[in-house]
């Protein structure tokens, strides 16, 4: 089956501008999450969607945010873009939550801002 | 709040020789501890949970509640082993939400 799909691959934006990222689950999976990659930082969770609900939030900003789809596809969105929100931007699907799910990662986003 | 440390940015080991990767992790309960993968251009995989205690290329982790560690462990190393290996963290009832350890990068030496 095919896998978590993001696009666009790669994204070059300007301070203050925004930015919306989009994300195809794996068919069936219900659950999306979405994850911040950086060099320094490593890998950092920014929230969760369930059932077009978020389930759960890490500790970003408000000018992060995100929604999921009756499909289940999710976007993020990134207001007022900054230099230190270059990153790689990932996004796990999931099934429901139970115990031992496997989260399957997409390829990410590569988002610079210049 | 709930915390993984992977204490080594980069391990060089010889083919052959024995591997181990570290992951302490805190966390005022009992977590699902895992192990991901990100070989070079390919996307983050699992390699294997504490859960299913299974062997996956090789490679064990054994969850020590006592010393709230999950290292990863492979007697003998393959050059196929280079890669970056990211120890994570979810807590019961967190839904899908996984706190990653910053990664250690294998490199693995003919």
């Amino acid at each position: 089956k095919a896998g978590v799909t993001q696009t666009p691959r790669y994204l070059i934006k300007t301070r203050g501008q925004q930015v919306t990222l989009s994300c195809s689950p794996i068919s069936g999976h219900r659950s999306v999450s979405w994850y911040q990659q950086t060099p320094g930082q490593g890998l950092q969770f920014l929230f969760e969607y369930f059932s077009e609900t978020q389930r759960n939030k890490g500790n970003f900003p408000g000018r992060f945010s995100g929604r999921q789809f009756s499909n289940s596809r999710s976007e993020m969105n990134v207001s007022t873009l900054e230099l230190g929100d270059s990153a790689l931007y990932l996004c796990a699907s999931s099934l429901e939550g139970g115990r031992d799910t496997e989260a399957f990662f997409g390829q990410g986003t590569r988002l610079t801002v210049v | 709040a709930q915390r993984v440390t992977q204490p080594e940015k980069l391990l060089s080991v010889f083919k052959g020789a024995p591997v181990e990767l570290k992951c302490n992790y805190s966390y005022s309960g009992s977590p699902e501890l895992f192990w991901y993968v990100q070989y070079s251009r390919q996307r983050l995989q699992l390699l294997l949970r504490h859960i299913s205690r299974e062997s996956i290329k090789g490679f064990t982790a054994d969850l020590n509640k006592g010393e709230t560690s999950f290292h990863l462990k492979k007697p003998f190393a393959q050059e196929e082993d280079s890669a970056m290996y990211y120890c994570a963290l979810r807590a019961p009832g967190g839904g899908n939400k996984l706190t990653f350890g910053t990664g250690t990068q294998l490199k693995v030496e003919l």
